[in-house]
């Protein structure tokens, strides 16, 4: 079945330093993918998406390309802020409108 | 515009109590959504209604959760009784449509529920 796995946290980085955070995934067809984010005490909030292959999602400086021939949807900052401290997950969506999440990793910037 | 909202943000009860989780969605948006995050774990779907029907309830995972949606409105989840396994963050959904340009789903904080 579908499936998203992505890098285990917890990160740990310095202001300015550069991030990545890993993700894969495993689906039939075409799904659509997403990075979503939850800031401390608040909700999911989308952070960028792509719905096809080789599409480019980008938000806040954050970017992720959607990589068919390996399956991949890797999140990347070049330079983190402290205010970039959240959990972000990974999702995916194929068609109907159920998401499946990976587990979530969690990102602290230290000044 | 509200968002998502949910109630409460978090619960503490004893395994064998019953809970009810409420979640009221933006306001005209046809669709929401339950979903739980497990301890470490990834978020699951549970279910999906589209005003008051279910649409979708293939992740729920057993018959001890009863969700509702009278009048399309607001929605609950009930545990009874509630398990150990049970505790994590349920979170809720809403989105316009389920396809298309409006079906982004907008989250809320989530409740946290523990069960000892």
């Amino acid at each position: 079945g579908d499936s998203v796995t992505q890098m285990e946290g917890p990160v740990t980085l310095s202001e300015e330093a550069f991030l990545t955070i890993n993700c894969t995934y495993t689906a039939t067809g075409y799904p659509s993918l997403f990075w979503y984010v939850q800031y401390p005490g608040e909700g999911l909030q989308l952070l960028l998406k792509a719905t096809k292959a080789d599409d480019k999602g980008s938000n806040k400086g954050f970017e992720a390309t959607y990589r068919k021939e390996t399956t991949s949807f890797h999140l990347e900052k070049g330079s983190v802020q402290v205010s970039d401290s959240a959990v972000y997950f990974c999702a995916l969506r194929r068609t109907g409108n159920q998401f499946y999440f990976g587990t979530g990793t969690s990102l602290t910037v230290i000044p | 515009e509200a968002g998502v909202t949910q109630f409460p943000s978090h619960s503490v009860i004893e395994k064998g109590q019953t809970v009810t989780l409420r979640c009221d969605p933006i306001s005209g948006h046809d669709n929401l959504y339950w979903y739980r995050r497990v301890m470490g774990k990834e978020i699951k779907f549970l279910l999906h209604f589209v005003k008051e029907s279910k649409q979708d309830e293939s992740g729920m995972p057993n018959n001890r959760f009863l969700a509702e949606r009278t009048g399309g409105t607001y929605s609950t989840l009930k545990v009874q009784p509630a398990e150990l396994e049970d505790s994590g963050v349920y979170f809720c959904a809403s989105s316009q449509q389920a396809g298309g340009p409006g079906n982004e789903q907008y989250f809320g904080p989530g409740t946290r529920l523990t069960v000892t």
